[in-house]
């Protein structure tokens, strides 16, 4: 079946800075990227639809200036956290698809984000 | 959107099936009904997904009753490596392949 990769697959960083997570889409092209972020214990929750050679679409409540997303080719979509906090600290999740609605969803492996 | 409500949790033993239930008593005529599985630690994974019609693959089944009110992901084996949290979602064919994820029910398996 499809793989979407996400790297790192877990990143620490200290309070202030900046982490980009990575989405790819392995071996399909996708014009469609969602990314996801899970607490300890609690569902996914979806952030934003990410669209090739367009802004994203944040869910309400992301502050899309904190989450910056950029889906710049058909294979790859990126999260940054800026200026990440102790509670920026999660599990991201993106998921790719092949068309408009194939039905079937991949997601990628997760990247676990820890904010000292 | 259609919201689904699914047991918090559920046992099973090793090489039994698994019946999980999901109530979505306000899915509309054109929202899909999507399953799917996230081991610890990882990413959800497409279990199956249908709109009237029972489904089956080779991961399993799924029944959906005639009301489409509620329906049943059927694990006919249950192994080890099955222990998971099952999430039921509906995707109204609007959103494309946006998916809302609720709950979803833990599966303990006991070898």
């Amino acid at each position: 079946g499809a793989v979407v990769s996400q790297h790192p697959s877990w990143v620490i960083c200290k309070s202030g800075t900046s982490v980009k997570i990575e989405c790819r889409s392995l071996d399909f092209q996708a014009t469609t990227m969602f990314w996801y972020r899970q607490f300890p214990k609690q569902s996914l929750m979806l952030m934003a639809t990410s669209n090739e050679g367009s802004k994203a679409t944040y869910e309400q409540g992301v502050e899309k200036d904190k989450f910056l997303i950029n889906h710049a080719s058909l294979t790859l979509s990126t999260l940054t956290v800026t200026s990440a906090h102790p509670e920026d600290s999660s599990f991201y999740i993106c998921s790719a698809s092949e068309g408009p609605r194939t039905g079937e969803l991949f997601f990628g492996e997760g990247s676990r984000l820890t904010v000292l | 959107d259609a919201k689904t409500t699914q047991p918090n949790s559920m046992e099973s033993n090793e090489e039994e099936p698994v019946h999980l239930p999901c109530n979505h008593s306000t899915i509309s005529g054109t929202d899909y009904i999507h399953w799917y599985r996230q081991l610890p630690s990882q990413g959800p994974e497409y279990v199956i997904h249908g709109l009237t019609s029972n489904v089956n693959n080779r991961m399993a089944s799924l029944a959906i009753a005639e009301d489409r009110k509620s329906s049943t992901l059927i694990l006919h084996r249950a192994t080890l490596r099955d222990a998971a949290v099952y999430y039921c979602i509906l995707s109204p064919q609007a959103a494309g392949n946006k998916l809302t994820f609720g709950g979803g029910t833990r599966v303990l398996v006991k070898p």
